[in-house]
């Protein structure tokens, strides 16, 4: 039972132009989201963040989005870089007597030159 | 002056030994982490402590143990090591402040590979 889902497994976008990575998720209690970006042979490290009481949060070349009726986010990256080409992870989190950080499926961004 | 390093960075062992994975933060965080990346590249979190607290503890086989000797260390030790528990074991930290501990960014260290022959 994934609750955080990321259809895409990869992604192939022109340098210059905008990439969209699209995260679904099933429990309305997730209050926070994160974005990671994950090198191969490297561990994940921090990209951007969301409160589930935004609906969108940009830092430099990264703003996400949240649609909680929808149960979704994306992160826009404008412009791609090569240097962007990565697996990109959403995670989702809450505390509800319990803590919970779940992570999706991760997509592959490959920027092409 | 890595913050949080693992060892060993690979590991091959036979099915049924015990081993251990070592993790360390430089970061003066109060929370680590460990995670399990599958072949299907899926990231499901184990255990997290919070100043040598286990605070979750998620389904995974009593053959899984962390210990925490301070809050700069998290070690997982597998006992009877089976041929599904191939993975990259990745162990991250954070700052640790209770209240909004799900809310905080996690550092990861760069994985140990484990292969379960």
């Amino acid at each position: 039972d994934q609750q955080v889902k990321q259809n895409s497994p990869s992604l192939s976008v022109q340098e210059g132009r905008i990439s969209i990575l699209n995260c679904d998720y099933t429990n309305s209690m997730f209050d926070y989201f994160l974005w990671y970006k994950k090198y191969p042979a490297e561990g994940p490290t921090f990209l951007i963040s969301i409160s589930s009481i935004k609906d969108k949060n940009e830092d430099g070349r990264f703003t996400v989005f949240l649609n909680k009726s929808a149960k979704h986010l994306s992160l826009h990256i404008v412009p791609s870089q090569p240097g962007d080409s990565a697996v990109y992870f959403c995670a989702a989190t809450y505390t509800s007597g319990t803590y919970k950080y779940i992570f999706g499926t991760g997509t592959r961004l490959k920027v092409l030159a | 002056d890595t913050a949080v390093s693992q060892t060993p960075k690979y590991l091959v062992t036979q099915m049924g030994n015990d081993k251990s994975i070592k993790c360390e933060q430089n970061l003066g965080h109060d929370t680590m982490y460990w995670y399990k990346q599958d072949s299907k590249k899926f990231l499901k979190i184990m255990f997290s402590y919070n100043n040598k607290e286990l605070i979750i503890n998620e389904t995974v086989p009593n053959r899984f143990s962390p210990k925490s000797p301070d809050k700069a260390h998290l070690n997982l030790h597998i006992n009877s090591l089976e041929l599904g528990d191939s993975a990259v074991y990745f162990c991250a930290s954070s700052q640790g402040r209770k209240r909004g501990l799900v809310q905080e960014t996690q550092y990861f260290g760069p994985g140990t590979r484990l292969l379960v022959l």
